[in-house]
């Protein structure tokens, strides 16, 4: 079964950081581009982040955490990272992991994970 | 950036009818060297993650009920569902994947009448 399971969320205070992890299964994982998507409480979807395939040279970001947040992926361990730095309120959402679905060209997602809520207060 | 935009914000519709969500692209989605549109739809219901319905906007991801259909080119497009069921009670979500940032429409709130 194909699965995506993410981990590291929890009640950060502003300025702090974070590591999300988000550790895949029933698939080869170093095929394909990964990306961070979020959701603010009651609110729509984000996307944050993404990291190609293979050795994951390539990297992109949204402008809201470019310089703050940093993706990372370990292929031996199938496990998908977010390094989340210099944390702010409106950071606070369910973060989910996401596989792209290798169509070619930008990123649609065919499996996500549950989710980690990240929420920054003081 | 590309603005994804999503009418209506929310819609009701009896059981066994037609739903229709719109969304339109601040520019063309339409890649036109090989002729697809980058665009697809999600639909995610309470306490789930999104999941997949339709990429390239119009084909259906493997699973998904012929029920539900996508149209459009360039920047306007369209989800269908023929026949409303109960399950299909959920936020809907359009996404360009044309060139970062991908980005979303702010979601469709279907119910049912």
């Amino acid at each position: 079964e194909v699965q995506l399971v993410e981990s590291g969320g929890g009640l950060v205070q502003p300025g702090g950081s974070l590591r999300l992890s988000c550790a895949a299964s029933g698939f080869t994982f170093s095929s394909y581009a990964m990306s961070w998507v979020r959701q603010a409480p009651g609110k729509g979807l984000e996307w944050v982040s993404a990291i190609s395939g293979r050795s994951g040279d390539n990297t992109y970001y949204a402008d809201s955490v470019k310089g703050r947040f940093t993706i990372s992926r370990d292929n031996s361990k199938n496990t998908l990272y977010l390094q989340m730095d210099s944390l702010r309120a409106e950071d606070t959402a369910v973060y989910f992991c996401a596989k792209d679905r290798g169509n070619g060209g930008g990123s649609v997602f065919d499996v996500w994970g549950r989710g980690s809520l990240v929420t920054v207060s003081s | 950036d590309i603005v994804m935009t999503q009418s209506p914000d929310s819609l009701a519709v009896s059981l066994g009818e037609r739903a229709t969500i719109n969304c339109k692209s601040s520019q063309s989605v339409l890649y036109n060297s090989y002729n697809k549109n980058y665009l697809a739809w999600y639909q995610q219901k309470p306490g789930q993650p999104p999941k997949l319905l339709i990429y390239w906007a119009s084909t259906r991801e493997s699973g998904v009920p012929d029920r539900f259909s996508g149209s459009g080119s360039g920047t306007d497009f369209t989800l269908t569902i023929s026949s409303l069921q109960a399950e299909d009670v959920a936020i809907y979500y359009c996404q360009h994947y044309y060139t970062t940032p991908w980005t979303f429409g702010q979601g469709t709130r279907l119910e049912i009448k």
